[in-house]
């Protein structure tokens, strides 16, 4: 079992244009979590999604950012017009969302803006 | 409100001491506490989990209701255990809350 995979590691992107950060859950697990950490900052919550289902997003700024998880292929965090501010470490959990509440990380992509 | 409070970022200790990276909770419920560690060039991975009272790699937590506390507790520090400590805090739903972590640095 891989782990939790994420791509790319690093993406740079200018102001004003779209990121697209992609999370494989484990085999077998159906729940992905999106955090975000800041420099100097702890873990931050942003979404929590089922397959084909947003089931909290009560930690998604409102506007330019979306996630998804399709039927088939892996989470995407889509963060369009990028703005310096959202220069961060995202990290994409999973779990098999039957009873245990371990989160299992991938390695994280580091987003910056110039 | 929930939260999760490690008021310590950085931790720095030589090996062979006691070490205890802290952590208060605030939650109106039944809490559910980890302890998270992310070594470096590692991704972030479960150290241990209070309902199963468990000592992994050496270090235990108790939980503290009347303190609201779960503080990480090593006897004898090691070189090996530095690190970044994330504490968090099972919110229901399948949903976790993270302190803001503590990087413990262990010398020689």
């Amino acid at each position: 079992n891989a782990g939790v995979m994420q791509n790319p590691r690093h993406l740079v992107r200018r102001r004003g244009q779209e990121a697209r950060l992609r999370c494989s859950p484990m085999k077998g697990h159906s729940h992905v979590y999106w955090y975000r950490q800041l420099p100097e900052e702890g873990l931050k919550f942003m979404v929590y999604l089922q397959k084909e289902n947003i089931i909290d997003e009560s930690g998604m700024p409102k506007e330019r950012f979306s996630a998804e998880f399709p039927k088939e292929g892996p989470s995407i965090l889509r963060i369009q017009q990028v703005v310096r501010g959202d220069s961060a470490a995202y990290f994409c959990a999973s779990s098999p969302g039957t009873g245990g509440y371990e989160q299992y990380f991938g390695p994280g992509t580091r987003l910056t803006v110039t | 409100a929930q939260r999760v409070t490690q008021p310590e970022k950085l931790l720095s200790v030589f090996k062979g001491a006691p070490v205890e990276l802290k952590c208060n909770y605030s939650y109106s419920g039944s809490p559910e506490l980890f302890w998270y560690v992310q070594y470096s060039r590692q991704r972030l991975q479960l150290l241990l989990r209070h309902i199963s009272r468990e000592s992994i790699k050496g270090f235990t937590a108790d939980l503290n209701k009347g303190e609201t506390s779960f503080h990480l507790k090593k006897p004898f520090a090691q070189e090996e255990d530095s690190a970044m400590y994330y504490c968090a805090l099972y919110t229901g739903f399948q949903k976790l809350v993270f302190g803001t972590g503590t990087r413990l640095l262990v010398s020689p």
